[in-house]
């Protein structure tokens, strides 16, 4: 079965650094990937998606890579402030049954 | 936009109690989903619903019911309580094209279910 690895342990960065936060699979390669946001006590929000034959996506002070090679996606935030602190959920699309299926997250702290 | 709202949003449930978990969405989506959270784990999918009257399981369905008799509602019913279904379910809706097509899915404010 498919299996996804997000960093388990807490990321924590200074104010100002960029925060790279890794995603990665097992087996097949996904037809997307998407990531969230997630703050304590809320659901999760959407960031970003990018599709398999995506190498990059960008938004604003965000930026996701996509290497099915490694079999990895990178989640970038530039310019990283306080608020950014929050734990990141990626999710990745499989055409084979159909499924959207999610990472246990990582939580990043963004110090100031 | 209320978007999608879930109640209650704390329930404290005896083994063997029943109750429903209630989720509205208002944006006329058709894809409905409820997903369970447990700590170090992601978010696992327990039923969806691609329109009313069309249910479907999930990765863990076992222990819980769903109907969809409008677009608007997808509530979620535990039938006899579980310490194991102690955990947080977010209720998600998207458009009728998701999640095939990636389009955004978005997640109600959850719900904390304790069974003991």
């Amino acid at each position: 079965s498919q299996k996804i690895e997000q960093n388990s342990e807490a990321l924590n960065i200074q104010e100002g650094k960029t925060a790279t936060l890794t995603c990665n699979y097992t087996n097949y390669s996904p037809a997307y990937l998407q990531w969230y946001r997630q703050d304590p006590g809320r659901g999760p929000v959407f960031l970003l998606l990018i599709r398999e034959n995506e190498k990059e996506k960008r938004k604003e002070r965000l930026k996701v890579t996509f290497d099915t090679t490694l079999k990895q996606s990178l989640f970038h935030i530039t310019a990283s402030q306080p608020a950014d602190s929050a734990t990141y959920l990626c999710a990745l699309f499989y055409n084979q049954g159909g499924k959207l299926i999610f990472g246990q997250g990582t939580e990043l702290s963004v110090k100031p | 936009n209320a978007g999608v709202t879930q109640t209650p949003k704390f329930q404290v449930l005896k083994t063997g109690q029943s109750m429903t978990l209630q989720c509205a969405q208002d944006m006329n989506h058709e894809y409905m989903s409820w997903y369970r959270q447990d700590p170090g784990m992601g978010l696992r999918l327990i039923h969806y619903s691609v329109g009313a009257g069309i249910t479907d399981q999930g990765e863990v369905p076992n222990g819980y019911n769903v109907s969809r008799s409008t677009t608007e509602d997808f509530p979620l019913r535990l039938l006899s309580a579980a310490p194991s279904q102690t955990s947080v379910y977010f209720c998600a809706s998207s458009r009728d094209d998701s999640p095939p097509t990636g389009n955004t899915i978005y997640f109600g404010e959850g719900s904390w279910l304790t069974v003991v």
